[in-house]
């Protein structure tokens, strides 16, 4: 069965500075990726996702995430990063073929002016 | 506009009070889902529907019930709600139970059991 670790729980920066939020999964087949966000009081919305192809993946907002899939790793990356990026973030997996998909703990991300 | 709708957005309620959260969407979706979500545990998935009298369990079903009589509607029921139910519930639907779909979210149900 397929798993998701995010390894930060919360991860504070300042505005304009860079940030990753990462994640690592487990899985014994071949995975779908995913990255939601969810904003304060708000249901999750899709940012990016990976299914095959090019390893990196554009999202929405400036966002990207690179699929390692040696290190089993989705890592979430932001150049420059606003106040309007502070939210909980959570990164999911997927196995081919599967209906199910396994969600990260999630990283709340701070943004300090 | 496309959207996940989930009613009510909060409520309060005592043990044993069966109660029944609605979720609907309005994009023709085959694919429904119940999640709970609680504090450093991320979501996790309580039922899943692949479409009309199709339902299945997902991680945490014990305590929840779930129907799928129409393909827009897809109610979360607690029949006799614990104190261990206290949580954020949200409903989720995509196109298909195809595992690269996106899902999309309604805005949650904040659920509290006295």
């Amino acid at each position: 069965a397929q798993s998701v670790t995010q390894l930060d729980s919360q991860v504070p920066v300042f505005e304009e500075a860079p940030v990753e939020l990462r994640c690592n999964y487990s899985s014994s087949v071949s995975v779908y990726l995913f990255w939601y966000v969810q904003y304060p009081n708000q249901g999750l919305q899709l940012l990016l996702k990976y299914l095959s192809g090019s390893t990196l993946v554009k999202g929405i907002n400036g966002f990207e995430a690179e699929f390692n899939k040696s290190q089993t790793s989705f890592h979430l990356r932001k150049p420059s990063v606003h106040i309007s990026d502070t939210a909980e973030y959570f990164c999911a997996v997927s196995e081919w073929g599967a209906q199910k998909l396994v969600f990260g703990q999630g990283t709340r991300l701070t943004i300090n002016p | 506009e496309a959207q996940v709708t989930q009613n009510p957005r909060y409520l309060i309620t005592v043990t044993g009070k069966k109660l029944t959260v609605t979720c609907s969407q309005n994009m023709n979706h085959e694919y429904m889902s119940w999640y709970r979500q609680d504090p450093g545990l991320g979501l996790r998935q309580i039922y899943y529907s692949m479409n009309v009298e199709v339902t299945d369990k997902g991680d945490v079903p014990e305590g929840y019930k779930v129907s799928r009589k129409e393909k827009r509607n897809f109610p979360l029921i607690l029949e006799s709600p614990s104190p261990n139910q206290t949580s954020l519930y949200f409903c989720a639907s995509s196109f298909s139970g195809s595992g690269g779909d996106t899902q999309y979210f309604g805005p949650g149900t904040r659920l509290t059991v006295l």
